[in-house]
């Protein structure tokens, strides 16, 4: 069966503009993540969905970033007003029920901001 | 702040070698550890999960230990072959959080 997908997989924008990254989860996963990984890190954890709502979104470093799932699918992380350092790739992963379930991931969304 | 690590950070190979590589992580309040393979421009691929002290998991030549009470997890690689060069990821659940801390992951090079 289909895999993660997202979309873009690259995205080149200029500092101060806004950027919408999607990810299409496996069919019926309820849980879906959201990562970034800089160069030489491992992915950081940035929000957590369990169905339609945020179930941890301890891990967005600000208040620019924001995530929705409002159908329980497919879900889009929105950063406002990008920084030079929000350059990273962007990762979604979904899993079956809960986070200690195998995750599956997507292929990254690569976020340049010039 | 969870403290993952893993090492070495990077290790070359020769086709045919066999390797193994460490992750650290917190003793207390264990949950879960995963390990994922990430080969480059692809998804990272689950490799293992482990939720038992003294857990042994094997896929074809790869395997992996766990020591929740000690911290560490190893993988193995018996025969290592190119298409084994890939970074190595491993990612701990604590028993509070649940969310995945990754370490930065052990870059394996096999050199035919």
């Amino acid at each position: 069966g289909a895999g993660v997908s997202q979309t873009p997989s690259n995205k080149v924008t200029e500092k101060g503009k806004y950027v919408e990254l999607r990810c299409d989860p496996i069919s019926g996963h309820t849980a879906l993540y959201w990562y970034r990984q800089s160069l030489g890190q491992g992915p950081e954890f940035l929000i957590y969905f369990q169905g339609t709502g945020a179930a941890d979104d301890s891990g967005l470093p600000n208040d620019r970033f924001f995530a929705v799932r409002p159908e329980g699918s497919v879900s889009t992380l929105k950063i406002q007003r990008t920084e030079r350092g929000d350059s990273a790739v962007y990762l979604c992963a979904s899993s079956l029920h809960q986070p200690t379930d195998t995750q599956y991931f997507g292929p990254g969304t690569r976020l340049t901001v010039l | 702040i969870l403290n993952v690590e893993q090492s070495p950070q990077s290790l070359h190979v020769q086709e045919g070698d066999s390797t193994n590589f460490t992750c650290s992580f917190p003793s207390s309040n264990f949950y879960a550890l995963h390990w994922y393979r990430w080969e480059t421009a692809k998804s990272p691929e689950a490799l293992f999960v482990m939720t038992l002290n003294g857990d042994e998991k094997k896929k074809g030549r790869i395997s992996a230990t766990l020591n929740t009470k000690e911290g560490y997890s190893y993988l193995y690689i018996k025969g290592s072959q190119p298409e084994d060069s890939a970074t190595y990821l491993c990612a701990f659940a604590s028993g509070s959080a649940r969310q995945l801390t990754f370490g930065s992951g052990t870059q394996l090079t096999v050199l035919p």
